[in-house]
């Protein structure tokens, strides 16, 4: 069976540090992967996509970028934090693009001070 | 803005009763999902419909889709309190295959 593992689950980050989320999927091959951000009470945005490797679509322009250097591998990256970066991101994992379902892991909740 | 409209915002009822969420949107859709979220968790596929379906259960969920309405509905009958969650609507459009997710309704359920 297909599982999707990210980590960490909770960081407080100061202003201006570095950020590294990982994502891994096991059980499948050539997954179409993605990060999405939501912000407290609201829905969800996506931030990037990927439907292979070192392949990444960018959403929304933002303080934030994607790599994909395995192929069931997913970071998402800052080089500087911001505020504004605060919020909770979860990676999720389909078959197809905008074919089925996604299916999410349990999130990164990131607080930026 | 493309993002469904989920209504109600919040929606607060009693164990046994039935639950109803609505879902509208502006563009044509390809398909139409629902997904439940417990607090602080990833979200979880429901069930998805599409667009030329008009209606889909899978136990005590019932999805409707009225594609002329551009709007689609999701009825959780005879509710438990483990039913409390967000529930979010995404769809994805012809020409723009990603999912995109509504703001959500808050489901609680009263022992």
């Amino acid at each position: 069976s297909q599982t999707i593992h990210q980590w960490p689950a909770t960081l407080v980050q100061p202003v201006g540090s570095p950020l590294s989320l990982e994502c891994t999927v096991e059980g499948t091959s050539n997954p179409n992967l993605y990060w999405y951000r939501q912000a407290a009470g609201r829905g969800l945005q996506l931030l990037f996509y990927s439907v292979g490797i070192g392949q990444i679509s960018s959403e929304v322009p933002q303080n934030l970028s994607a790599s994909r250097p395995q192929d069931r591998q997913f970071i998402l990256s800052s080089k500087k934090l911001l505020l504004s970066d605060s919020g909770f991101y979860l990676c999720a994992w389909s078959k197809g693009l905008g074919t089925g379902e996604l299916f999410f892991g349990e999130g990164s909740r990131l607080t930026v001070l | 803005s493309q993002q469904g409209e989920e209504d109600p915002q919040a929606l607060s009822i009693q164990e046994g009763e039935n639950a109803t969420m609505n879902c509208s949107y502006k563009t044509s859709i390809n398909n139409l999902q629902w997904y439940r979220q417990n607090s602080g968790r990833g979200l979880v596929h429901l069930i998805l419909i599409r667009s030329n379906e008009r209606e889909k259960h899978s136990g005590r969920l019932r999805v409707t889709l009225d594609t002329s309405k551009k709007s689609s509905s999701l009825l959780i009958t005879a509710s438990r309190a483990a039913d409390t969650a967000s529930y979010f609507c995404a769809r994805t459009n012809f020409g723009n295959e990603k999912l995109t997710f509504g703001t959500g309704t808050r489901l609680t359920i009263i022992p």
